[in-house]
């Protein structure tokens, strides 16, 4: 079935630098995408989203990357800093099922 | 600003038993979702609804029902309980997902319910 999964389960990062979360999607007809953060204890919260009419989209200190031709989608996160260890998720949408699918998530740990 | 209530927190319920979790919000979201995150795991899609009236399945709707007879509320039942559904339930509510056009969902802080 049409499913979102993550390459990297657990992504250790130095604190400074920069980090790279990747999402595979199966759904090539998938619509909209969002990246959210998850604290322990905690529901998960909105970083950023991308349509799929965009290749690129960055917020404050996040760039999410979206290539269509490989059904790919990636989170960078500039100057990691301790407050960003959690677990991400990337999430789908087709307009016509008007179902959030999420991934099955990757822990980040940032390192001093 | 309440965003997203859940209640209750933590349930530990006995096989066999019922409950209904709740979920209200008061940001006038037409789309409201039930999921449940299993440890280490990601959110699976239970049930879902675009607006009052209207609910729909998700990827594991079984052993749940819900309603949506308001915009603010929608509850989740687990009508006889099994230790498979021991895990964190969320509530998430959103502007129109879907046809209409979207916007960020907004999680509740979940329920941790213990089925033994």
């Amino acid at each position: 079935g049409e499913s979102v999964g993550l390459h990297l389960p657990t992504l250790s990062v130095q604190e400074g630098d920069n980090s790279i979360i990747n999402c595979a999607y199966s759904n090539s007809a998938s619509d909209y995408f969002i990246w959210y953060k998850q604290e322990s204890g905690k529901g998960p919260q909105f970083i950023i989203d991308i349509r799929s009419n965009m290749d690129k989209r960055q917020g404050q200190r996040v760039t999410v990357l979206l290539n269509k031709t490989v059904k790919h989608l990636s989170l960078q996160i500039a100057a990691t800093q301790p407050g960003d260890s959690a677990v991400y998720f990337c999430a789908e949408i087709t307009y016509n099922t008007d179902k959030l699918i999420f991934g099955t998530g990757t822990r980040l740990q940032v390192f001093p | 600003n309440a965003g997203v209530t859940q209640t209750p927190k933590f349930q530990v319920l006995k096989t066999g038993q019922s409950m209904t979790l709740q979920c209200a919000q008061d940001m006038n979201h037409e789309y409201m979702s039930w999921y449940r995150q299993d440890p280490g795991m990601g959110l699976r899609l239970i049930h879902y609804s675009v607006g009052a009236g209207i609910t729909d399945q998700g990827e594991v709707p079984n052993g749940y029902n819900v309603s949506r007879s308001t915009t603010e509320d929608f509850p989740l039942r687990l009508l006889s309980a099994a230790p498979s559904q021991t895990s964190v339930y969320f509530c998430a509510s959103s502007h129109t997902v879907g046809r209409s056009g979207v916007t960020e969902a907004f999680f509740g802080q979940g329920t941790r319910l213990t089925v033994v």
